[in-house]
């Protein structure tokens, strides 16, 4: 069971909004930036978000990352199709002194 | 092209070591921390190791920690997993990866550049 805590799926319309969170603690979220990372099917993770809201040049602007306490939000606006992937939140773990990610959530377009 | 190429994945005994090697070109390798994240079949991703720019910050995820050894050498542009004592569990795919922004502290550390991974399996 991971550190960070993710709901294993969601699931969303065409053009809908989505969110998907990521519970951590006050020795990672609490205290750390927290990233997000996707995966679609069959190809290495691509960076989404970084520093807890930032979006890195040539992703659309659908994608928002949020962060409140010890936990965290991915929001994906006007779903696509193709944005039917695995998504996971990382943060560096004081504590633990490692870099932790969530278990992952799998997104369904439906 | 800004690249990562990952070798050395294999099927190995499970007590024997294994060396991965990660080739990284176009961008200024010796400007960045660079990381193994791994992902073992059908599972989620899994930090393995990171390592500063001048070898200088090395970190380890527990689940390695004083079995696998990380590395790097600035004038080939490469960065190596070295991983001993192997075992099943430590069979996955295993990525290479380059950190996000120059000279961070672990607490900084992410990925902005991912290779394709290079497969390691573990099993008698």
């Amino acid at each position: 069971q991971s550190v960070l805590t993710q709901p294993p799926s969601v699931s969303g319309t065409p053009g809908q909004r989505v969110t998907i969170s990521c519970s951590g603690s006050s020795s990672n979220i609490g205290s750390n930036y927290v990233y997000w990372y996707q995966q679609l099917p069959g190809t290495a993770p691509k960076l989404l978000v970084y520093r807890s809201d930032q979006r890195p040049s040539g992703v659309p602007a659908r994608f928002s990352g949020s962060k409140s306490g010890t936990s965290a939000s991915l929001a994906i606006s006007g779903l696509r199709s193709e944005d039917e992937a695995d998504y996971y939140c990382a943060a560096w773990d004081d504590s633990l002194s490692a870099l932790l990610f969530g278990g992952g959530t799998k997104l369904t377009v439906l | 092209e800004v690249q990562l190429v990952e070798s050395g994945g294999t099927l190995v005994q499970p007590g024997r070591s294994l060396r991965l090697s990660c080739a990284a070109s176009g961008f200024t390798f010796d400007d960045y921390g660079m990381h193994w994240v791994r992902q073992a079949p059908g599972k989620g991703l899994e930090w393995v190791s990171g390592i500063s720019w001048n070898s200088g910050i090395i970190g380890y995820a527990d689940s390695v920690k004083g079995r696998f050894t990380i590395s790097r050498d600035n004038a080939k542009n490469s960065l190596y997993l070295q991983m001993n004592s192997l075992r099943p569990e430590d069979t996955a795919l295993y990525y290479c990866a380059k950190d996000g922004a120059t000279g961070t502290t672990r607490r900084y550390w992410y990925f902005d550049l991912w290779g394709r991974g290079t497969l390691a399996t573990v099993s008698s």
